[in-house]
Parts: C-alpha cells; sequence; structure tokens
C-alpha cells in the first residue's frame, strides 16, 4: 500500500470549512508537510508540523496531528474560490534529507461559489 | 526575489529521443533537487545537489536519466533514451540549506513521450 494516503477529492462551498486528512505510516517521521498545487504550477508550501507538536494554526489554516493513529488533518478555514487546488500531504524520515518526501497522491479541493 | 525557473514548459517527444530540462534555482540556494511527478501521484525524489555535488541520487534511473550541476548553480537533467513511462511533469525546487524546511519549486516542464 501506499505510505502516504490521501482522499482524492473534496467539495466544498465558499465561506464553508474545508478538512483534508492523511494517514502515514512511518513512525519515525520528523516533519509533516502541506502542499498546494495549482493547475501548471509547481508546489507551495503551506505549512508543516514537527513530530512532537499536536496543532499548528497559521491565519486560516489549522493542522492537526495525531502522532498514535499517524493521522494529519490541514482545516481551511473561510475556504475561497481562491484555495481550489489539489492539496499534498507530505512527510520526511528520520535521517531523510529536505528533499527526500514522502508525498501523498494529493487532495483535489474545488470550491463552489 | 526571482523564483526558481525552468525551461522548457512543455516537450513532447517520441520513445528512444533524448530530451533535457533546464533549472536555474533561486539565487543564493546551495541545495537543488529534481522531482518527478507522474499524473495523479506526488512527486519523488530523483537526485539532489548540495552546490555542485551529488548528495542522493539512489532514486534515479541511471541507465538513462542524468543530471549535473557544475558550477553549483543551474543544472541540467537529461533523459536518453526516453521510454514512455517516462512521460510526467519534471519540478526542480531548491532550497537556502540554511535550517529551513521550506522547498521552493519550479512551475516544472511537462514531458510527454509517444
Amino acid at each position: 500500500g501506499e505510505d502516504v494516503e490521501q482522499s482524492l477529492f473534496l467539495s466544498v462551498r465558499e465561506g464553508d470549512s474545508s478538512v483534508i486528512n492523511c494517514t502515514y505510516t512511518d513512525s519515525s517521521s520528523t516533519y509533516l508537510y502541506w502542499y498546494k498545487q495549482e493547475p501548471g504550477a509547481g508546489l507551495q508550501l503551506l505549512t508543516y508540523i514537527f513530530s512532537n507538536m499536536d496543532m499548528k494554526q497559521d491565519q486560516r489554516l489549522t493542522v492537526l496531528l495525531n502522532k498514535k493513529d499517524k493521522h494529519l488533518s490541514l482545516r481551511i478555514a473561510d475556504t475561497q474560490t481562491g484555495d481550489s487546488a489539489i492539496y499534498f500531504c507530505a512527510e520526511r524520515r528520520r535521517g531523510s534529507t529536505l528533499g527526500r518526501l514522502y508525498f501523498g497522491r494529493g487532495t483535489q479541493l474545488t470550491v463552489w461559489p | 526575489e526571482a523564483g526558481v525557473a525552468q525551461s522548457p514548459r512543455y516537450k513532447i517527444i517520441e520513445k528512444r529521443q533524448s530530451v533535457a530540462f533546464w533549472c536555474n534555482p533561486i539565487s543564493g540556494h546551495a541545495t537543488l533537487y529534481w522531482y518527478q511527478q507522474i499524473l495523479g501521484q506526488g512527486p519523488k525524489l530523483l537526485i539532489q545537489f548540495q552546490n555542485n555535488g551529488v548528495v542522493d541520487d539512489s532514486q534515479l534511473p541511471k541507465d538513462r536519466f542524468s543530471a549535473e550541476r557544475l558550477k553549483g548553480v543551474d543544472s541540467t537533467l537529461k533523459i536518453q533514451p526516453a521510454k514512455l513511462e517516462d512521460s510526467a511533469v519534471y519540478l526542480c525546487a531548491s532550497s537556502s540549506g540554511q535550517n529551513s524546511e521550506k522547498l521552493f519549486f519550479g512551475s516544472g516542464t511537462q514531458l510527454s513521450v509517444l
């Protein structure tokens, strides 16, 4: 199976909250990341969390980490049409360099006006 | 600041042909990465450079892929000969390497092998 799993699609109405979920398998993960990819563009780092934290908030973004269940989520408050994109969860394992990240397949977020 | 520049934006070739991609990282970034992103998947690291030296090329198919960063600035990735399964977006990224967790990605080169 995949090392990092995400649901493929999520649709929400503008102004609602979006929650994108991710599960990973390696308990040695040190950092977990959320990247955003808009059509025809490269990935943009949204936020990341260190494995000894359980929550991180950054403006409209809230990351929750349940290390016991190896579950990561990204909540986007007051979702806007500009948030429509693919969101990738990624993990960095102990001993790995920054570039050796394990990415999920991405969740396509569609925001309806 | 200028972002990571990549060219060409698109490339269509036939199988068994050769192709090369170019990347210019953000000025001053010592670390440069090449990723392969197959449609519907997340990026996979192919090779990582620190200045002009290779740090990690364990996932680079060395029988057909090669990469260089001779002067420690820009880089080229080559495929020779290409196979159908090489169709993907090739992303370049860079990082400052100074206690930062941030990778800066270029827009990528979309390769179609027919």
